[in-house]
């Protein structure tokens, strides 16, 4: 089956514009996770949800971030106002509901502020 | 909190040679943990885990063991191929019964394999 799908691969904006990023899960998988990955750097966890409740936000860097899930399939990130160190690959992954299921990892989306 | 470190790269190989990237956590629980790889161009895919002390986890020829006692779940395969060059991401996430909780990742370690 599809695994997880993200979009646009690639979004640049100007330094003040908001942005949304998506992510389409594996079909079946309740949890949910939004990461951030700087240039030469390890994800960083930035928010997840199991179905539509999101139960963790602790990483969201400000209150410029924002992640919803509406129906407990599809999520968008959505960056307000961003800013150049907002520059970034943001990674979603999703696994099952189950401890000690791997998360399976998009391909990311690849922003750059300018 | 949680944390995990590896080993800095980059790290060069040449093809048939012995891969070893060291990694060791903090933790305040009892982890799983996975290494996950990262190829030019594309996402992050799970190469292996192990969820409790002792396990070994291997896949494609990698193996990682779980030690408790040193904390450490170090990366090893006896003969890279220039295939296996990518970065390596030693991670952990603690394990509730029924729940998943988020990965903490080191920062990456580099591996090019030249012919």
């Amino acid at each position: 089956g599809a695994g997880v799908s993200q979009s646009p691969r690639y979004k640049v904006a100007k330094r003040g514009q908001d942005v949304a990023l998506r992510c389409d899960p594996i079909s079946g998988h309740v949890s949910l996770f939004w990461y951030q990955q700087a240039l030469g750097q390890g994800p960083e966890f930035l928010t997840y949800f199991q179905n539509e409740a999101q139960l963790d936000k602790s990483g969201l860097p400000s209150d410029r971030f924002f992640a919803e899930r509406p129906e407990g399939s599809v999520s968008t990130l959505k960056i307000q106002r961003t800013q150049q160190e907002d520059s970034a690959v943001y990674l979603c992954a999703s696994s099952l509901a189950q401890s000690n299921q791997p998360q399976h990892f998009g391909d990311g989306t690849r922003l750059s502020i300018l | 909190g949680n944390s995990v470190t590896q080993m800095e790269g980059p790290v060069t190989l040449s093809e048939e040679a012995f891969l070893t990237i060291n990694c060791t956590y903090t933790a305040t629980g009892y982890p799983s943990l996975f290494w996950y790889v990262q190829y030019p161009g594309e996402g992050l895919q799970l190469l292996l885990k192990a969820t409790k002390a002792d396990d070994k986890g291997s896949n494609k020829g990698f193996e990682a063991t779980y030690r408790k006692e040193t904390t450490s779940f170090h990366l090893e395969k006896g003969s890279v191929q220039v295939s296996d060059s990518a970065v390596y991401f030693c991670a952990l996430s603690e394990s509730p019964p029924g729940g998943n909780t988020p990965l903490v990742f080191g920062k990456g370690t580099r591996l090019s394999v030249i012919a």
